[in-house]
């Protein structure tokens, strides 16, 4: 079937450090990726994106790359601020007809000054 | 442009009741759906729909829940005879005609169902 498995958080770091947040998918066709991005009360954002192998999604400084070989698209940042404190989510759909979005459960991260 | 409109955003019902709970795309987007996110779990698919029409509710639980899109307002996702269990937030996302290979949705702030 189709799952998305995320790094469980909450992930907690200081400002200007690396972030690294893990996503690893299964898939019965062939995915695109997604990472999106739910600031407190508000509703999902796309953040960034990539529909085919070795493809780099990237926004805002954050960065993932699709990757067949690991089934992997691992979101990172260099060097994070407060206003990226938000939680984020992986996603993936097939596009093989279905339209719905599979998610992970979210990875919470809190920046401290 | 207005984003996706959730309303209301929270919303209380005892068991029993019935929930309703409305969903504007953005302007020029004709394809909703509909996902529940149960606490600490991550986003579900419940249904897809066209203008007037149900493409995919794959993700719907089988009784008390159903989904319309009319040709004119909002789309509904009704909850008849709540039980805590419906207790979760539910987003609603759009995208606009021939975005299907994309799948790229945008999505509402959510409206938060608890039951008690």
């Amino acid at each position: 079937g189709n799952s998305v498995t995320q790094m469980e958080g909450p992930v907690t770091l200081s400002e200007e450090a690396f972030l690294t947040i893990n996503c690893t998918y299964t898939a019965t066709g062939y995915p695109s990726l997604f990472w999106y991005v739910q600031y407190p009360g508000e509703g999902l954002q796309l953040l960034l994106k990539a529909t085919k192998a070795d493809d780099k999604g990237s926004n805002k400084g954050f960065e993932a790359t699709y990757r067949k070989e690991t089934t992997s698209f691992h979101l990172e940042k260099g060097s994070v601020q407060v206003s990226d404190s938000a939680v984020y989510f992986c996603a993936l759909s097939v596009q093989t007809g279905a339209n719905n979005l599979f998610f992970g459960t979210g990875t919470r991260l809190t920046v401290i000054p | 442009n207005a984003g996706v409109m959730q309303n209301p955003r929270h919303l209380v019902r005892r068991r029993g009741q019935e929930a309703r709970l409305r969903c504007s795309p953005m302007k020029g987007h004709s394809h909703v759906y509909w996902y529940r996110q149960l606490p600490e779990e991550g986003l579900k698919f419940m249904v897809y729909l066209q203008k007037e029409n149900i493409i995919d509710e794959s993700g719907m639980p089988k009784e008390r829940f159903s989904a319309e899109f009319p040709k004119e307002g909002p789309s509904i996702l009704r909850i008849q005879q709540v039980v805590r269990g419906d207790s979760a937030a539910y987003f609603c996302a759009s995208s606009p005609p021939g975005q299907e290979g994309l799948h790229e949705q945008y999505f509402g702030p959510g409206t938060r169902l608890t039951v008690t």
